[in-house]
């Protein structure tokens, strides 16, 4: 089983809210990735937990704050986003970094 | 040093050809070299994947071919089928970093 999922699908969103992307996987991978994916474009990391700490954040601004309360679990905390965030927020997961499994996404609109 | 340059951008086969995609990178870092494929709407589904030791690696219709001494790396789809139709993003990993360089990946189109 190499499922990763994501909850929201959808997400709209003003740009005063604060909101939360979750991502979950049950395969005992010791690695969570966040990317972000604009249209037709590959995706962009934004983050990366290893053993549930943080081991690479790509100058990601702070209005994006990611959280690993366990093994299994991902968030991502939105607040004060700006338009231009709309996106397709991707969660992955692996065991040793080469084969990375993505989730569904979520769609994240910011009006 | 950090690309992964990936051609073509876009692609149309008939059903029943061979599909092409070319990648090519220039950091002797890199690894390991996953392809993705990606439906609208939906996350990038590992495909198949290769180590620099290896030249081929073949998973079903799927294979890649991959040139070490050139930095080149490519995947062939044979009986190219409707159901193929996806976006195909190339990808390397870092030995240093254990990050993913994405190549700009192919919208590629099965036409009856």
């Amino acid at each position: 089983d190499t499922e990763v999922t994501q909850t929201p699908k959808h997400l709209v969103m003003g740009m005063t809210n604060k909101k939360s992307l979750k991502c979950e996987q049950h395969m005992g991978h010791r690695a969570m990735y966040w990317y972000k994916q604009k249209a037709k474009k590959p995706p962009e990391l934004m983050f990366v937990y290893s053993y549930e700490k943080l081991s690479i954040n790509e100058s990601v601004p702070s209005r994006f704050s990611p959280e690993c309360p366990n093994s299994s679990l991902l968030n991502l905390h939105l607040h004060a986003l700006q338009p231009e965030d709309s996106a397709l927020y991707l969660c992955a997961s692996s065991q040793n970094s080469y084969e990375q499994y993505f989730g569904p996404g979520t769609r994240l609109t910011v009006t | 040093q950090q690309q992964v340059k990936q051609s073509p951008q876009s692609l149309i086969v008939q059903k029943g050809g061979i599909s092409i995609i070319n990648c090519a990178y220039e950091n002797t870092a890199f690894d390991y070299f996953p392809w993705y494929q990606q439906f609208p709407g939906k996350g990038p589904a590992l495909l198949i994947a290769i180590r620099p030791d290896v030249s081929e690696k073949k998973e079903g219709r799927f294979t890649i071919s991959f040139n070490k001494s050139a930095k080149q790396f490519s995947l062939h789809i044979m009986d190219s089928q409707p159901g193929d139709s996806a976006t195909y993003f190339c990808a390397a990993r870092n030995f240093g970093n254990e990050k993913l360089t994405f190549g700009t990946g192919t919208r590629l189109t099965i036409i009856p």
